[in-house]
């Protein structure tokens, strides 16, 4: 199993610039959650979806960040137009189906580190 | 929502001694309780995970107690070693609305530095 992958695991870009940041989660997982981490405010949960719904977004920092979920293979997180404070590692993690599953656990993703200069 | 605290923030000690992390949660309904080590420049990584139906679990030199009447847990690491330097976070799961089947969100604590010394 590959794990969680998220692209790209670097991203520089100038402020008012649109980012795109790509998760796929583990095959068979059927939750998904983006994350950012900073040194300020630690761990912070944007948004999550079950089963490509959205559930909960009341993380989201604002209207300039977006997220969609196409399918149970691939995600997307949007900022635009981009700032400087939202420079930050952009996680993303899965989990599987909760009934039966042994275990509730989420994998992270290796992350994006996100430069917005 | 949930509210969790853990402590301490930073933790030293000498290798070969034990390490205990604790946390704190609000919500008497999460019934899930992971904690995660993270390595400067790496990804959060999933150690041992307890349930709410469960008062101690083990894996090797790791150990999590999870007292539900206080709702607090704890992370216990026997025998450290340098490789067990990292931060190291607790989390709790919020108990869905309903039972869906499907998963809800974790809740972090602000994590705990712990720096095994030689």
């Amino acid at each position: 199993d590959a794990g969680v992958i998220q692209s790209p695991r670097h991203e520089v870009t100038e402020m008012g610039q649109e980012v795109t940041l790509r998760c796929k989660p583990i095959s068979g997982h059927n939750s998904l959650f983006w994350y950012r981490q900073t040194m300020m405010r630690g761990l912070e949960l944007l948004i999550y979806f079950n089963n490509n719904v959205p559930i909960d977004d009341s993380g989201m920092p604002e209207d300039r960040f977006s997220a969609k979920m196409p399918n149970a293979s691939f995600s997307t997180l949007k900022i635009q137009p981009s700032e400087p404070r939202d420079s930050a590692v952009y996680f993303c993690a899965s989990s599987e189906r909760l009934a039966g599953a042994s275990s509730y656990g989420q994998y992270f993703g290796p992350g994006t580190r996100l430069t917005v200069t | 929502g949930e509210n969790v605290e853990q402590h301490p923030s930073t933790l030293s000690v000498q290798e070969g001694d034990s390490a205990v992390i604790k946390c704190t949660y609000s919500d008497s309904a999460s019934n899930y309780f992971p904690w995660y080590k993270q390595e400067l420049g790496k990804r959060p990584q999933l150690i041992i995970d307890i349930r709410s139906n469960v008062g101690e679990k083990k894996d090797q030199r790791i150990a999590v107690t999870l007292n539900k009447t206080a709702k607090h847990f704890s992370l216990h690491i026997t025998e450290t070693q340098p490789e067990d330097s990292a931060v190291y976070f607790c989390a709790a799961r919020e108990a869905p609305a309903i039972n869906t089947g499907t998963a809800s969100k974790l809740t972090f604590g602000t994590g705990t530095r712990l720096q095994v010394t030689l």
